[in-house]
């Protein structure tokens, strides 16, 4: 089956510690991206990236790094400089150059720094 | 900047009741717009999409027409089950095939 998964599904860490969430696709899909989702208020773009060894900031890319080395993948770290990195994290990929570009997402990863 | 405004919930309904939530968005240019529906403890799901005015995208009962004229893509469905209880996205497709998100609405049915 085609898809997207993520993992850890949770993931616990002591404040001051980077942490790496991973994503991997298997759709063939050029694009990847990640966001975080807060209650309350939707999501918010951190990176996303179209080709390999390619990505850009999204609206809240303070605090995260991200590396896409193959195409399949595209993990996300927290680092420590992340004030409130407690969230619920949600990677998606498409097609793109294409008038049928949709988002799919994965099944998320939700972070808890104490 | 591309900004996309839905009602706030949480909706509360009855099985069987009609539900409309409304979406209406600010973008340059002619924005693909799009559903998406998340059920507890998930990732989001795509529900339906249009891409140009007077589109209607439909997927499972739902229905969403682009409304250019009032920058509008109101989510119905005529029945709601137990089962469509979930939080609703509305989001729209800027450039460089970025999705600018509402703050989602909660819909809670109930039997």
């Amino acid at each position: 089956d085609g898809g997207i998964t993520q993992s850890p599904k949770y993931l616990f860490r002591k404040e001051g510690q980077n942490v790496t969430l991973s994503c991997e696709q298997n759709l063939n899909h050029d694009a990847m991206y990640w966001y975080r989702q807060d209650p309350g208020q939707g999501l918010r773009l951190i990176y996303y990236s179209q080709i390999v060894n390619d990505f850009q900031k999204g609206d809240i890319a303070e605090g995260y790094s991200v590396s896409r080395e193959k195409k399949e993948s595209f993990p996300l770290t927290v680092t420590s400089a992340q004030k409130n990195p407690t969230a619920f994290y949600l990677c998606a990929s498409s097609i793109i150059w294409t008038d049928r570009s949709e988002q799919y997402f994965g099944p998320g990863t939700r972070l808890t720094v104490t | 900047g591309n900004s996309v405004t839905q009602m706030e919930g949480p909706v509360t309904l009855s099985e069987e009741a009609f539900l409309t939530i409304n979406c209406t968005y600010t973008a340059t240019g002619y924005p693909s717009l799009f559903w998406y529906v998340q059920y507890p403890g998930e990732g989001l799901q795509l529900l339906l999409k249009a891409t140009k005015a007077d589109d209607k995208g439909s997927n499972k009962g739902f229905e969403a027409t682009y409304r250019k004229e009032t920058t509008s893509f109101h989510l119905e469905k005529g029945s709601v089950q137990v089962s469509d209880s979930a939080v609703y996205f509305c989001a729209l497709e800027g450039s460089n095939y970025k999705l600018t998100f509402g703050k989602g609405t909660l819909l809670t049915v109930n039997p």
